[in-house]
């Protein structure tokens, strides 16, 4: 079963920093913080995932608290195109299937 | 770069009848999966492979579903006796079999409907 909680749906201006929050308050030590997010009749698009660092690639950033048991996404400048729904998963690794729970519906507003 | 490739996109069919969905992996990604994904509802694992060896199955694959994968490349899922509560979008995914922390990357989907 999923093991994380995201808000159903958030809303961003067009232009500025969208933050995603995911609390995953038992995560377990192994276990890795992946975002993948789904456009509309789509299959789900990996975005970044991280361990206990902060990552950043250049679709996004993810903050992790210092003891991992919540997380940020940030898109930076979001744009329309990135009106999607946004999943955040926490996974071991080596496991084999993700639980992608509700996610959270982004709305980027012009 | 060839992605993760799905066919059909779409499937329309009769309660009853049988269906056969196809996924053609990353070349060179060993690992292939498949999910279920219902309206409003996050994708649902359905089962794994490695190679051509099905290592796990959901308990949500039922015995009128089953899935193949021969020589380890193409995968195939067949619907036996389709019912209206099999309508989903079928997803399919592809990993390495080593690096990237396995992550997956998905195909389009197959959108089935069961009238």
């Amino acid at each position: 079963d999923a093991k994380t909680t995201q808000p159903p749906s958030m809303d961003c201006a067009e232009g500025r920093a969208a933050n995603l929050p995911c609390n995953h308050s038992t995560i377990s030590g192994n276990e890795y913080v992946y975002w993948y997010r789904q456009i509309h009749s789509q299959g789900p698009q990996y975005i970044i995932h991280g361990l206990k660092n902060n990552e950043t690639n250049e679709m996004a950033s993810l903050i992790i608290t210092e003891d991992r048991k919540s997380s940020t996404l940030i898109l930076p400048h979001a744009t329309l195109r990135d009106t999607a729904v946004y999943y955040c998963i926490v996974r071991a690794y080596n496991f084999n299937k993700f639980y992608f729970g509700s996610g959270t519906k982004l709305n980027v507003k012009p | 770069d060839t992605g993760v490739s799905q066919n059909p996109r779409h499937k329309i069919t009769k309660r009853g009848q049988n269906v056969t969905f196809r996924c053609d992996p990353i070349s060179e990604h060993n690992r292939l999966y498949w999910y279920r994904q219902t309206l409003g509802q996050g994708p649902e694992f359905l089962t794994y492979f490695q190679n051509e060896a099905q290592l796990e199955k959901s308990r949500l694959l039922s015995d009128r579903f089953s899935a193949e994968r021969p020589k380890g490349s193409f995968s195939t899922l067949e619907i036996q006796r389709t019912e209206q509560g099999d309508s989903a979008m079928y997803l399919c995914a592809s990993s390495p079999a080593s690096g990237n922390l396995n992550i997956q990357y998905f195909g389009a989907g197959t959108r089935l409907s069961v009238l």
